[in-house]
């Protein structure tokens, strides 16, 4: 079984500063793929950014980007200069195995940025 | 192109009675899934299909919920009889199978089980 943990339920950060919203992920599967959703208080999911388990090199889209230690099992994202439309609900997930498979989520963590 | 569409985006029902939920993914997409959302329990998988088979549907509650693909442009989630715990969000998301990198979700259709 895969596990998802986000242990920030709630992050206060001033505008333009970078932000590092923190996951941990539990799989016995060699080959899975990391994932960020953000959820605005409009309620959509967006897909921010995609991390492979084999992938060389720390993904990035953008001002995110994926800070993967495979060793630590971790997969953090970072927000650099945020801005107040960061304000929303961020996920992270994960894809076990073959790509047809359903995501595994975290909890969430509630970013709020303030001017 | 036209991203997921769900229908409707929001429901209010009476407890015992039916609801179906719809969705139509991109086109092209092979894969799709059903989530649910909910304060207590957080992103739900449900259940997925891929080229309109179910493959998983071990994160269905139970019995009174069924998901069905008849084609590859069509997905519904039934829940019969509905209950008020049933209440949350539940989305549709879609994807290719090989492509690694991205769920589409659905803008997700908000139940209420009065």
């Amino acid at each position: 079984a895969q596990k998802i943990t986000q242990t920030q339920p709630g992050m206060f950060v001033q505008e333009k500063e970078a932000v590092t919203l923190d996951c941990t992920y539990d799989t016995s599967d060699p080959s899975y793929g990391l994932f960020w959703y953000k959820q605005p208080s409009s309620g959509e999911m967006i897909f921010l950014i995609y991390q492979g388990s084999y992938d060389q090199q720390n993904a990035t889209e953008g001002r995110y980007s994926l800070n993967f230690q495979k060793a630590r099992k971790s997969a953090n994202l970072v927000i650099s200069a945020s801005q107040l439309g960061d304000s929303a609900m961020y996920f992270c997930a994960m894809r076990a195995g073959g790509g047809a498979d359903g995501l595994t989520f975290g909890k969430g963590t509630h970013l709020i940025i303030q001017p | 192109d036209a991203g997921v569409i769900q229908s409707p985006r929001h429901e209010v029902t009476e407890m015992g009675q039916e609801v179906t939920l719809r969705c139509k993914p991109i086109s092209g997409h092979n894969s799709l899934f059903w989530y649910r959302q909910t304060m207590m329990r957080g992103l739900e998988l449900l259940i997925y299909f891929n080229n309109n088979v179910p493959i998983d549907d071990s994160g269905m509650p139970e019995d009174r919920f069924s998901a069905k693909m008849p084609n590859a442009s069509f997905s519904t989630l039934k829940i019969q009889p509905s209950e008020p715990r049933d209440s949350a969000v539940y989305f549709c998301a879609s994807s290719r199978t090989g492509d690694y990198n991205e769920q589409f979700f659905g803008p997700g259709t908000r139940l209420t089980v009065l």
